[in-house]
């Protein structure tokens, strides 16, 4: 069964630093999405990108967060300067493209970054 | 804005006990709800969904309807089984928008 991949499984930066958290969709899906779950707090969407560029984000994505899919597998989700509240589990997740109705999200396992 | 408040965890049962998970939300208009799973080391799977009122969604033996009355989005299962520890998550999706709003998670283990 075709499966949401992520790298790496962990990462640990310094504060300050950049970081590029990678995933590679599903390969017939073209809508795809991050959230991010800070320790003990609820699961929060980030950004959705369809057809090449952000189609929503949520006020969390600031300019210190830029989404790229540099080529026809990969998407990536960059933190420009990390900061200590960046740490928490990275979600990606992809969906199909249907003409109407529900599109299941289907998740990645996750990225967890700490930054110290 | 919207939010799904789900029962604070961890919960802990018996093989082959009763399971309800309690969801509820806040949100404009009719959303459509979902639950969730995730397995240890994988991601999250659609378990569950329901998109409009009085709706039952049902897979593997749960269940959950959709009461609007009481905007609530329960998950239920008769039997539960070791293989179902996992974590639960409730979600809602609002027309119009791609993003789910999720719950805080809900830990599940369950002792043979």
């Amino acid at each position: 069964e075709p499966e949401v991949t992520q790298t790496p499984s962990h990462q640990v930066t310094q504060m300050g630093q950049e970081v590029i958290l990678r995933c590679v969709p599903i390969s017939n899906h073209l809508y795809f999405y991050w959230y991010r779950q800070i320790l003990g707090q609820k699961v929060e969407f980030l950004v959705s990108f369809y057809n090449n560029e952000i189609s929503e984000k949520s006020e969390i994505f600031d300019d210190q967060f830029s989404v790229e899919r540099p080529d026809g597998s990969n998407f990536t989700l960059k933190i420009r300067s990390t900061k200590l509240e960046d740490s928490a589990m990275y979600f990606c997740a992809s969906s199909e493209t249907l003409s109407q109705g529900w599109k299941t999200q289907y998740f990645g396992p996750g990225t967890r970054l700490l930054v110290l | 804005g919207d939010s799904v408040t789900q029962m604070e965890g961890p919960v802990t049962l018996s093989e082959e006990a009763f399971l309800t998970i309690n969801c509820t939300y806040t949100a404009t208009g009719y959303p459509s709800l979902f639950w969730y799973v995730q397995y240890p080391g994988e991601g999250l799977q659609l378990l569950l969904k329901a998109t409009k009122a009085d709706d039952k969604g049902s897979n593997k033996g749960f269940e959950a309807t959709y009461r609007k009355e009481t905007t609530s989005f329960h998950l239920e299962k008769g039997s539960v089984q070791v293989s179902d520890s996992a974590v639960y998550f409730c979600a809602l999706k609002q027309g119009g928008s791609e993003k789910l709003v999720f719950g805080k998670g809900t830990k599940l283990t369950v002792n043979p």
